[in-house]
């Protein structure tokens, strides 16, 4: 059964850091691009970030490009969000999600097959 | 980018009824659509991808279709499960992936 478990969401100061990560099990990992998407409580979904399976190409959404970055440990079946200079619109649930890319397409024309349970980020004073 | 609207953006239905929720996007995206059902307080689960292929383990009372700029959700008879939000979301080559705003699907 395939698992995604996030971790490191909390309450951070603006401008302040945080680090998510996201254990992955039952299945190879290093198989899948692995992405991020964030959810403001109550409102839609909002693509972040996407590694391919090798973790040498990155892709990030406009509003967290230069702050955040993604990376993967491959070894240690995991995926990381580095999250820097944080304001009030980061504040999200933080899910990590499985992606799945059809034959003779781009690595990051992805939907998400598997999603983790989401970690909050709280970015507060 | 590619901009990505859903109707309704609410849905009143009775277990029993069909229902098709509405997606359309900004430019062609060819069938790069997927769709994904969310239940308060849970992660989105995914239904459909390349705008008509059901997702192993989905009821096959869902249905996708459409290709280009305009995509349809059916549900041919409600069940009590079913009463969730739904999202569609884009992931053609030319623009960064994005989602619609949801559809929620409330019991009349």
């Amino acid at each position: 059964e395939v698992q995604l478990v996030e971790s490191g969401g909390g309450v951070v100061r603006p401008g302040g850091s945080l680090r998510l990560s996201c254990a992955a099990s039952g299945f190879t990992f290093d198989d899948y691009g692995m992405s991020w998407v964030r959810q403001v409580p109550g409102k839609g979904l909002e693509w972040v970030s996407t590694i391919n399976w090798k973790g040498i190409h990155t892709y990030y959404a406009d509003s967290v490009k230069g702050r955040f970055t993604i990376s993967r440990d491959n070894a240690k079946n995991s995926l990381y969000l580095q999250m820097n200079s944080l304001g009030a619109e980061d504040t999200a649930f933080y899910y990590c999600a499985r992606g799945r890319s059809a034959p003779g397409s781009s690595w990051y024309q992805t939907w998400f097959d598997s999603w983790g349970q989401g970690t909050l980020v709280t970015v507060s004073s | 980018d590619i901009q990505m609207t859903q109707s309704p953006s609410t849905l009143s239905a009775s277990v029993g009824d069909r229902v098709t929720i509405t997606c359309r996007a900004s430019q062609t995206i060819s069938n790069w659509l997927a769709w994904y059902q969310q239940k308060p307080g849970k992660a989105p689960t995914l239904l459909i991808h390349r705008a008509s292929n059901l997702q192993s383990g989905v009821p096959s009372r869902f249905s996708g279709s459409g290709s280009g700029t305009e995509f349809t959700l059916t549900i041919s008879s409600l069940q009590p499960d079913d009463f969730a939000t739904y999202y569609c979301q884009q992931y053609n080559s030319y623009s960064p992936v994005s989602f619609g705003p949801g559809t929620k699907l409330e019991i009349k």
